[in-house]
């Protein structure tokens, strides 16, 4: 059974910068027609969809985040990262990984709560 | 890159059907089979109930079926049983290797 889990730190300071991690368990990061995405989702709000990585090491990104987000995988330990620079309040969220093909994920990690504060 | 339009609350009795829409434009659902359903309860990752407009995944009932008309998605559950209650999220391909989402629908079973 194919399981994420998300990793990171729970607090970060405006301006600084996040680093969340995925380690994916029950398969290979290195699967063919497979993107490892990232989501967001604001206390009481919809999701927002980050960006992905896809098998063959091709990075796209939210217009409006491209400027601030990097996404990476690390096939030796079957991790892929998200780096989000410039953190403000509005970035406060529960980021979730995610697997998926054309226009679908699944499964998702269970979620990890960031909050941008001082 | 706008966020797919989805009606914020619906509802419905123990037994009968419900249909959720979520409109984009000719950019996102209108050009493109890609479009998704999940499910979310309070405090849980969404969980995908349909794919590719309307395809289930093995383990979703077939109470789930999802469709498309022009640049407007749907998800239909029928026979509404009380753990349908969630919040439910569509997203389509929008081209240009990107994907946006709608903003939820609340679904309460009556």
């Amino acid at each position: 059974q194919v399981q994420l889990q998300e990793s990171g730190p729970g607090l970060v300071k405006p301006s600084q910068t996040l680093s969340l991690t995925c380690t994916l368990s029950g398969a290979s990061i290195s699967l063919s027609d497979y993107y490892w995405t990232w989501i967001r989702q604001p206390p009481g709000k919809g999701l927002e969809w980050i960006g992905y990585i896809s098998y063959s090491g091709n990075s796209y990104y939210n217009p409006s985040l491209k400027s601030r987000v990097a996404i990476s995988v690390d096939t030796s330990k079957n991790q892929f990262s998200l780096k989000m620079s410039s953190l403000t309040a509005a970035d406060t969220a529960v980021y979730y990984c995610a697997g998926g093909g054309d226009g679908w994920f699944d499964p998702w990690g269970q979620g990890a709560l960031v909050t941008v504060s001082s | 890159q706008s966020a797919l339009t989805q009606p914020p609350s619906a509802s419905g009795s123990p037994g009968q059907s419900v249909t959720i829409s979520c409109t984009g434009s000719s950019s996102d659902i209108g050009s493109y089979n890609y479009v998704s359903w999940y499910q979310q309860h309070p405090g849980k990752a969404p969980k995908l109930m349909i794919y590719e407009v309307n395809k289930r995944p093995s383990g979703v009932p077939d109470r789930f079926s999802g469709s498309k008309s022009g640049n407007t998605a749907s998800l239909t559950v029928s026979g509404l049983q009380t753990e349908d209650e969630a919040d439910y999220y569509c997203s389509s391909y929008a081209g240009s290797n990107s994907l946006v989402f709608g903003g939820g629908t609340k679904l309460t079973v009556l």
